[in-house]
């Protein structure tokens, strides 16, 4: 079954304990990003990849790293998380030669006390 | 950063009516747009794209694109309770950078 599967689905947290939820996409697919989700301002892009170790920034990258060692893995890292950070994070991908259409994994819902 | 605007909801539908739902966007350079709807605690599906001007129909769903007015409205026909979801409008710059709207919330009344 073609999917996006992100873990984990659910984590708390506290101030400054470094995190990583991992994003992993069985399409082939070169192109990954991170979407943060937060009530009144829609999705908004972190960090995207057009393929293995090529990473650019979004419109909110602070506070966040990505790495793309492998095609199929896209992993979000927290260096050190803020409460301004609890959110709930999409990952996605998408084929470069099948327009831009996104594929969701199913979210992660991350609380930073 | 480009601005994508979609009108307030939530828009509440008897059922079997139909579901109008519009979005404005900023990026002139924009050529592709996605319909996504999203169930509450679920991810965002996509539902519709359009890169043309016109209508463009699937099933009960019909996407409307005018880029000269830079708006694209998405209109659910004969809509059920299972459309009850966030509708996301994203336009793109065919850079893969979507760029979502906040979301109109669908209610459809029994």
């Amino acid at each position: 079954e073609a999917q996006v599967t992100q873990n984990p689905r659910y984590l708390i947290t506290v101030t400054g304990k470094k995190l990583t939820v991992t994003c992993s996409q069985n399409m082939n697919h070169e192109y990954m990003s991170w979407y943060r989700q937060d009530p009144g301002l829609g999705l908004r892009q972190i960090y995207y990849s057009m393929n293995v170790e090529v990473t650019d920034k979004g419109d909110v990258p602070e506070g966040y790293k990505v790495s793309r060692k492998e095609k199929r893995n896209f992993p979000l890292i927290l260096e050190s998380p803020s409460p301004n950070q609890t959110s709930l994070y999409f990952c996605a991908s998408g084929s470069l030669w099948g327009g831009e259409t996104q594929y969701f994994g199913p979210g992660t819902r991350l609380l930073v006390l | 950063q480009k601005e994508v605007e979609q009108n307030s909801g939530p828009l509440s539908v008897p059922e079997g009516a139909i579901a109008s739902l519009n979005c404005t966007y900023s990026d002139r350079g924009s050529q592709s747009f996605f319909w996504y709807r999203q169930y509450s605690g679920k991810s965002p599906e996509l539902i519709m794209f359009i890169y043309s001007n016109g209508d463009k129909e699937d099933g009960r769903f019909t996407a409307q694109l005018n880029k000269a007015s830079q708006y694209v409205s998405l209109l659910i026909r004969d809509s059920q309770p299972s459309d009850s979801a966030t509708y996301l409008c994203a336009p793109t710059a065919n850079d893969y950078k979507l760029s979502f709207g906040a979301g109109t919330t669908v209610t459809v009344r029994a």
